[in-house]
């Protein structure tokens, strides 16, 4: 019983490099999300995609570009990493309804130098 | 923009004491959900409470909605120190779009 998979669960880059962080769910969900959680900042959405095939910004998305592979598969790439963007990034699967419970993953630790 | 925020951002206590947090949000909502985040871990969802409900139990957590004070309460009773976690309040982003959004969660430390 996966859940929300996610890898790596810790990366160190040095600036400019780039990387795609991955995120996988079973749970035949419609919404996923990608969220960055810094500390006393709690969590920040980045990007989500409310059903394959679509996606679009949250609230931090520059830096950051996403891709809905299919309906299981929801990546977050950093085209040119720069140290603000070290962070622990969380990412979020939804059935589609208001009323159901977001799952998450355990994170993925990135420390970009 | 955070629409949810937690109150105390710390709070200790003492095995077996009750522990309460608060949750402020500023627009209308038709659910609240709590979350808890253990260390090293993603967040894990405790309880729903919709809009037209006041109060809801699980086990030793009671929730309150009081959506004239756009507030709700997390009591967690008889704390054990498998509680020490940090909890944050989840609600609609304003516009009613679906997307949850957090605020920045208490951090609760049991002590054993």
């Amino acid at each position: 019983n996966a859940g929300v998979t996610q890898t790596p669960k810790f990366q160190v880059l040095k600036t400019g490099q780039s990387m795609t962080l991955q995120c996988a769910q079973d749970m035949n969900h419609n919404s996923m999300y990608w969220y960055r959680q810094d500390p006393g900042m709690g969590l920040r959405l980045i990007y989500y995609s409310a059903s394959e095939g679509t996606t679009d910004k949250g609230e931090v998305p520059n830096g950051y570009n996403v891709s809905r592979l299919n309906k299981r598969e929801f990546s977050l790439r950093l085209e040119s990493a720069a140290p603000s963007q070290t962070s622990v990034y969380f990412c979020a699967s939804l059935q589609g309804s208001t009323n159901q419970p977001q799952h998450f993953g355990d994170g993925t630790r990135l420390s970009i130098l | 923009s955070q629409q949810g925020e937690e109150d105390p951002q710390a709070l200790s206590i003492q095995e077996g004491e009750n522990a309460t947090m608060n949750c402020s949000y500023k627009t209308s909502i038709n659910n609240l959900q709590w979350y808890r985040q253990n260390s090293g871990r993603g967040l894990v969802h405790l309880i729903l409470i919709r809009s037209n409900e006041r109060e809801k139990h699980s086990g030793r957590l009671r929730v309150t909605l009081d959506t004239s004070k756009k507030s709700s309460s997390l009591l967690i009773t008889a704390s054990r120190a498998a509680d020490t976690a940090s909890y944050f309040c989840a609600t609609p982003a304003s516009g009613g779009s679906y997307i949850p959004t957090f605020g920045r969660g208490t951090s609760l430390i049991v002590h054993p």
